[in-house]
């Protein structure tokens, strides 16, 4: 069965810390991956996205994602995070060439960063 | 930047009463979605609309709800007669088929049925 697990349900960071956010999935076949947030009070926004290619994606605002296949992973990462980046952070899949738009999500990560 | 728009921002309703929730999807996109998130549950794949006909629905997805594209621009879900267990955040998406599987998401409605 599809999953997404997100291990992480609430990082608090100060800011300039450096962030990592786990990802694992569970699909049987190839994958797109994707991150989204939600700012609060916002609609969920694609942050970045992995097709194919080069597993190390980069994305707005600074963050950037890496595929690991023999892992499942797709950890989001950022070097120093700002005040400005508190808000939900969801991780995302759905199958290569399955129907378009079917997107399994994780349970999200709430992100506070202090200033 | 386009935007997928969705009204009403909150609803609260009774339970057994029918309410349709809108959406007006980004103009040249051809996929249309609707999402749910339980308050602290995962974001759940509900529907999913094309060429005017559904062309995948969750377990989720019974016979209370129905999709329609009534005119050329809006999108609605309809609830026939909501449960408590209803009660949810509803998100609208789209997509346009050419680039690739990136969904586009609106801000949500959220229903709650008492």
């Amino acid at each position: 069965a599809q999953s997404v697990s997100q291990h992480n349900h609430h990082v608090i960071l100060s800011e300039a810390a450096s962030l990592e956010l786990g990802c694992n999935y569970s699909y049987g076949g190839t994958v797109n991956l994707f991150w989204y947030v939600q700012y609060p009070g916002q609609h969920l926004q694609l942050l970045l996205k992995y097709f194919s290619g080069d597993p190390l994606v980069k994305g707005i605002k600074g963050f950037e994602a890496e595929f690991i296949k023999s892992k499942f992973s797709f950890n989001l990462r950022k070097p120093s995070v700002q005040w400005s980046d508190t808000a939900e952070y969801f991780c995302a899949v759905n199958g290569r060439g399955s129907t378009l738009g079917r997107l399994y999500f994780g349970r999200g990560t709430q992100l506070t960063v202090w200033p | 930047e386009p935007e997928v728009t969705q009204t009403p921002s909150h609803q609260v309703t009774q339970m057994g009463q029918e309410v349709i929730l809108r959406c007006v999807p980004i103009s040249n996109h051809l996929y249309f979605y609707w999402y749910r998130q339980i308050l602290g549950q995962k974001v759940e794949f509900l529907v999913s609309f094309y060429n005017n006909e559904i062309s995948e629905k969750s377990e989720i997805f019974d016979d209370q709800f129905s999709v329609e594209r009534p005119d050329g621009s809006n999108f609605t879900l309809k609830i026939r007669s909501t449960k408590l267990e209803d009660s949810a955040m509803y998100f609208c998406a789209s997509s346009e088929w050419e680039s690739g599987n990136t969904i586009y998401f609106g801000e949500g409605s959220w229903l709650t049925v008492v």
